[in-house]
């Protein structure tokens, strides 16, 4: 039972445009969620982050978006760049657990 | 940010022996670190939930016996593939979280069973 999902296992977008990264959930005792990137052979670093009590969170490039009445948040990078071509997962936990639940991963390709 | 090391980056060991995989958290204590595996183009698996001073706890269907996890300090964590087969070649990764909403993640080690 896959309790987070990422439906579009890749994207692919222009240098210096908006790369779109979505994610649902099922479980509705989550109440935070993380964005991670990861390249191939490394694991994965952290993007950011966004409790349930807010709806956007902001951190220079990366927007991530919460709609908790569709259990569906998004990651937008604007600018995108070369460098930001990885696979991003979004990760969900609850606050009274310790386990993050892992969507399958989006490959992004930033063409130059 | 914090750092988790993991080691060794890769490993290639022959059929039926074992092999040992080090996560530390270099500057935080770590009373909880998890183990994932990723098969290739999938997502990561929590493989089981290493407690310190106590036992690991194992997720479904996890062996417990071929996955062997001794956290044995709050900045050392290990896990021991034991009897290795070719099956069990996977990339294994380690987390750690000074609270459990911020989790810092090793490098990944890279296991080939031959």
């Amino acid at each position: 039972d896959q309790q987070v999902k990422q439906n579009s296992p890749s994207l692919s977008v222009q240098e210096g445009r908006i790369s779109i990264l979505n994610c649902d959930y099922t479980n509705s005792m989550f109440d935070y969620f993380l964005w991670y990137k990861k390249y191939p052979a490394e694991g994965p670093t952290f993007l950011i982050s966004i409790s349930s009590i807010k709806d956007k969170n902001e951190d220079g490039r990366f927007t991530v978006f919460l709609n908790k009445s569709a259990k569906h948040l998004s990651l937008h990078i604007v600018p995108s760049q070369p460098g930001d071509s990885a696979v991003y997962f979004c990760a969900a936990i609850k606050s009274s657990g310790d386990k993050l639940t892992f969507g399958t991963g989006t490959r992004l390709a930033v063409r130059p | 940010g914090a750092v988790v090391s993991q080691h060794p980056s890769w490993v290639i060991c022959k059929s039926g022996t074992s092999v040992k995989i080090e996560c530390r958290s270099l500057d935080f204590q770590a009373t909880t670190m998890f183990w994932y595996r990723q098969f290739p183009k999938q997502s990561l698996m929590l493989m089981a939930t290493s407690n310190e001073g106590s036992k690991a706890t194992y997720e479904q269907g996890v062996e417990k016996d071929k996955f062997l996890i001794n956290h044995a300090s709050l900045t050392l964590s290990t896990l021991t593939v034991t009897s290795a087969h070719p099956e069990d070649s996977s990339f294994y990764i380690c987390s750690a979280s000074r609270v459990h909403t911020e989790a810092f993640f090793g490098q990944g080690t890279r296991l080939t069973v031959v």
